[in-house]
């Protein structure tokens, strides 16, 4: 079965550019989520989504940061302007059913490097 | 607020050693606890989840315990072996508030020696 498929693995861009990433979850999954981990933070949610629709966005960290999920395959995340305080490492999950009694099945991420 | 500590943050032990990782969280109002397995340049791969009304969850070599009332889990793995080594990390689903807000600790990375 696939897994969940992030894409790009890594990108590096300059400071001011737009950044998009992107995620296909799990098939019948209704739960997506985006997650950024760095170093000094660890792992933090930023948004995540119940059959396409945003449930809790509280920690997306500005306006800057935007995420989208048209259908039920694909999602988006776009910071535009980036910022080198955005580089980090974007996860993307997804989840079946309930997620109280459901574990979250992580993409490989993309490495996001701002200079 | 929800808050999530692990240690120690970095574990080596020589093969074929069984060892315990220590979680603890602030507030014993949880769904469940999930444990992660994180190997370099890869996302999460769920290990075990434990209800909040369980107190253990089993899978082979792994065993991990929750005591919601001292806001403690523990992870304990049997016969270590290399292929072991890689970040573990657990996580808390809060009662209230955004049910998908996972809180993870920052992790213990454990190093098995041949």
């Amino acid at each position: 079965d696939a897994g969940v498929i992030q894409s790009p693995r890594h990108e590096v861009t300059e400071m001011g550019q737009e950044v998009t990433l992107r995620c296909k979850p799990i098939s019948g999954h209704d739960y997506l989520f985006w997650y950024r981990q760095t170093m000094m933070r660890g792992l933090e949610l930023l948004i995540y989504f119940n059959n396409n629709v945003p449930i809790d966005d509280s920690g997306m960290p500005e306006d800057r940061f935007s995420a989208k999920m048209p259908n039920a395959s694909f999602s988006t995340l776009k910071i535009q302007p980036s910022e080198p305080r955005d580089s980090a490492v974007y996860f993307c999950a997804s989840s079946p059913g309930r997620i109280s009694n459901q574990p979250q099945h992580f993409g490989d991420g993309t490495r996001l490097s701002i200079l | 607020k929800q808050e999530v500590t692990q240690i120690p943050a970095a574990l080596s032990v020589p093969e074929g050693e069984n060892l315990v990782l220590n979680c603890s969280f602030t507030d014993s109002a949880i769904y469940n606890l999930q444990w992660f397995r994180q190997d370099p340049g890869k996302g999460l791969t769920s290990l075990l989840l434990i209800q909040s009304s369980q107190r253990e969850q089993t899978s082979g070599r792994l065993n991990a315990s929750l005591d919601k009332s001292s806001g403690r889990s523990t992870l304990y793995i049997a016969a270590s072996q290399p292929g072991d080594s890689a970040t573990y990390l657990c996580a808390v689903l809060n009662y209230g508030g955004s049910q998908g807000n996972l809180i993870f600790g920052k992790g213990t990375k454990l190093s098995v020696k041949p």
